[in-house]
């Protein structure tokens, strides 16, 4: 089946500076990729994310590129607010039904 | 529209005793999921259903059974509790579609076993 794995597992910033998760997979046929948020003690929701098809994807200050050959996908945060400070999954998804994630980065905004 | 639902939102059991966890959602989706949470882990599945009536085994089954009775509600049952099963609970669910789209996550159940 699809193994996931994602660097960095835990990840401290200064507010304002940018912040990088990357994730590989090893399932050439995955052709979906989301990102999710977990905010402590609350339910993973949907951050953005990214099919085969395309290259990057951005929304405000997220952004997530794929790279469909060397089967590494990342997620990018620029100008990083306090509020960023959660726990991020990334996951892969082959057409069949059944998600995979990584194993999530704690990302900590540091005012 | 209440979305992705769970029930019990946090239980205790004692080693040997059994209970059922209830997920719901209203949104006509096709896919349901249970998941399981452990610090360091990630989301593990335990299994999943892709339509009414239908079950399959995801990576972490031992121990757990399942059941979808009727489209918008899908049962995770333990028989008999361990404290290995100390865990978040998460339930998903998305629609069936020609390509794939997001999973949407029930609030959680947070599970003791002593």
């Amino acid at each position: 089946g699809e193994n996931v794995e994602q660097h960095p597992s835990t990840l401290s910033v200064q507010e304002g500076d940018s912040a990088v998760i990357k994730c590989t997979y090893s399932d050439s046929a995955s052709n979906y990729f989301p990102w999710y948020k977990q905010e402590l003690g609350k339910r993973p929701q949907l951050i953005i994310d990214i099919r085969s098809n395309v290259g990057e994807k951005k929304d405000q200050r997220i952004a997530v590129t794929l790279n469909k050959t060397a089967k590494h996908f990342s997620l990018h945060i620029t100008e990083t607010q306090p509020e960023d400070s959660a726990v991020y999954f990334c996951a892969a998804s082959i057409p069949g039904n059944q998600f995979y994630f990584g194993t999530g980065t704690s990302l900590t905004v540091i005012p | 529209n209440a979305g992705v639902t769970q029930t019990p939102k946090f239980r205790v059991l004692k080693t040997g005793q059994s209970m059922t966890l209830l997920c719901a959602q209203d949104m006509n989706h096709e896919y349901m999921y249970w998941y399981r949470q452990d610090p360091g882990m990630g989301l593990r599945l335990i299994h999943y259903s892709v339509g009414e009536g239908t079950t399959a085994k995801g990576e972490v089954p031992d121990g757990y059974n399942v059941s979808r009775l009727k489209k918008q509600n899908f049962l995770l049952g333990l028989e008999s509790a361990a404290p290995s099963q100390t865990s978040v609970y998460f339930c998903a669910s998305r629609p069936q579609g020609i390509s794939v789209e997001t999973q949407y996550f029930g609030p959680g159940t947070r599970l003791l076993v002593l």
